[in-house]
């Protein structure tokens, strides 16, 4: 069963960098079917799709947080992460780490983790 | 690229059907057999109930289902059930550049 955990600080300053693992579990971040994503949830509000790698580095980001976005991927540890810089209030979320397809959305997903960036 | 438009909330007795709209453009919703829908309760990660505009994964009930006509997706619940009472989101294709958008959410209240 493929399982996937989020890790990384809860509380980021204003204006630094807003970094998580997420860490794959039960199965291989190389499987050719699958591309690693990352969504986000503001409190109270809805779902919106980050970006997701593929294992060989290839990546595809959401054009609106493209500027101040990097995902990057770790074979050999089977983790890939997540890398928001210049983080405002906005930015507050729940963020999910997700497994998709190239035509399907999530499937599989983290239990996701409250980060927060004070205003 | 605007989220895709949803009601912000739907009801319905146990039993009854209710249907959930998701409106997009040209360029997502209208433009690709790629629309899925999600489940989800407070506190939790969103569940994949409906891909590919109209199929179910294997574990989700057949009381699910959806479909598409032009610019718009819907999601229909029969036999609404206490336990359907959740968070819905859409979510389409939106293109070699936006990639995926979702929809704003609807809250479902099984009355």
């Amino acid at each position: 069963q493929l399982q996937l955990q989020e890790s990384g600080p809860g509380l980021v300053k204003p204006s630094e960098t807003l970094s998580l693992t997420c860490t794959v579990s039960g199965g291989s971040i190389t499987r050719s079917d699958s591309y690693w994503a990352w969504v986000r949830q503001p409190p109270g509000k809805g779902l919106e799709w980050i970006g997701a790698i593929y294992y060989t580095g290839s990546t595809f980001y959401n054009p609106s947080l493209k500027t101040r976005l990097t995902i990057s991927v770790d074979t050999s540890k089977n983790q890939f992460s997540l890398k928001l810089n210049s983080v405002t209030a906005a930015d507050t979320a729940v963020y999910f780490c997700a497994r998709q397809n190239s035509f399907i959305p999530p499937a599989d997903w983290g239990q996701g983790t409250l980060v927060t960036v004070p205003s | 690229q605007s989220a895709l438009t949803q009601p912000r909330s739907v009801s319905g007795s146990p039993g009854q059907s209710v249907a959930i709209s998701c409106t997009g453009t040209s360029s997502d919703v209208g433009g690709y057999n790629y629309v899925s829908w999600y489940q989800q309760y407070p506190g939790k990660a969103p569940k994949l109930i409906i891909y590919d505009v109209t199929k179910r994964p294997s574990e989700v009930p057949d009381r699910f289902s959806g479909s598409k006509s032009g610019n718009t997706a819907s999601l229909t619940i029969s036999g609404l059930q206490p336990e359907d009472e959740a968070d819905y989101y859409c979510c389409s294709y939106a293109g070699s550049y936006t990639y995926w958008i979702f929809g704003g959410g609807t809250k479902l209240t099984v009355l």
